[in-house]
C-alpha cells in the first residue's frame, strides 16, 4: 500500500511569485485535505477535496486555490505569495471507512 | 474562541513520571476526537481515538468530557521516546468528509 506523497520537499521562492504543490493520496482514499503549519503551531486547514470538488475551507484567502483529479491527487496552489506563506505546508487522506488522517511528509516552502 | 486549545507547554518531565494535557474545543456539535503525535519536522501521526467512555492503551489514556466540552490524554510512566508535540484534534461539524481542526500543539520533552 502506497503512502501519501509529496512534492516538492522542499522549495524556495519570492513574494509575489506563484508555487504549486502537489499531493498523491493513499491508495483506496478519496478525500484530501491540506493544512498549512507555521513554525511552532498546529496544523491549520485551508481547503478539503473530495470527489474532486472542494467540500471544505478554512480562514484562507482565495489566493490558496486547489484541484483534485479523478485519481484522487491534489494540487495546491497559492499565488502572490507573502512572507507569512513560509510553512510546512501538509496533505492528508482518508477513506470513507476511517476518519483517521494519513499524512505526507509535507512541502516546506520558504518566501523570501 | 479557537476551534479547538490545548495547553501550550512545553512540559519537561523526567523519565517514569505522569504527565496530562488538556484540550477544549468550541463546537458542541463535534463527534469526534483525536490525539495524534508529531516528531520533530515530521508529520502528524494518529495516536489514538477519544470514546465517549473514555480509552486506554497501554500507558495512554484518552477521556471526552462532552458537558465541558473537553478532551484530555494521560501519560504514565513517561518514556523518552514520548518526547514529541500532541496534537488535539475535532472533527468540528460530525459530517462526512471529516472537518478535521487541529490544536496548536502540547510539546513534551521527557529527560533521563
Amino acid at each position: 500500500e502506497t503512502g501519501v506523497t509529496q512534492s516538492p520537499t522542499h522549495l524556495i521562492k519570492t513574494r509575489g511569485q506563484q508555487v504549486t504543490l502537489r499531493c498523491s493520496s493513499q491508495s483506496g482514499h478519496n478525500t484530501v485535505s491540506w493544512y498549512q503549519q507555521a513554525l511552532g503551531q498546529g496544523p491549520q486547514f485551508i481547503f478539503q477535496y473530495y470527489r474532486e470538488e472542494e467540500n471544505g475551507r478554512g480562514n484562507f484567502p482565495p489566493r490558496f486555490s486547489g484541484l483534485q483529479f479523478p485519481n484522487y491527487s491534489s494540487e495546491l496552489n497559492v499565488n502572490a505569495l507573502e512572507l507569512d506563506d513560509s510553512a510546512l505546508y501538509l496533505c492528508a487522506s482518508s477513506s470513507r471507512d476511517s476518519e483517521e488522517l494519513f499524512f505526507g511528509e509535507g512541502s516546506r516552502l520558504t518566501v523570501l | 474562541r479557537k476551534e479547538v486549545e490545548q495547553d501550550p507547554g512545553p512540559f519537561n518531565v523526567p523519565e517514569g513520571a505522569t504527565v496530562a494535557f488538556n484540550c477544549t474545543y468550541s463546537n458542541s456539535a463535534s463527534q469526534s476526537f483525536f490525539w495524534y503525535r508529531q516528531d520533530c519536522r515530521k508529520e502528524p501521526k494518529l495516536l489514538m481515538s477519544v470514546y465517549s467512555s473514555g480509552n486506554e492503551d497501554g500507558r495512554f489514556t484518552a477521556q471526552l468530557n462532552r458537558a465541558s466540552q473537553y478532551i484530555s490524554l494521560l501519560i504514565r510512566d513517561s518514556k523518552l521516546s514520548d518526547s514529541a508535540t500532541y496534537l488535539c484534534v475535532v472533527n468540528m461539524y460530525g459530517r462526512w468528509p471529516p472537518d478535521m481542526r487541529f490544536g496548536a500543539g502540547t510539546r513534551l520533552t521527557v529527560k533521563p
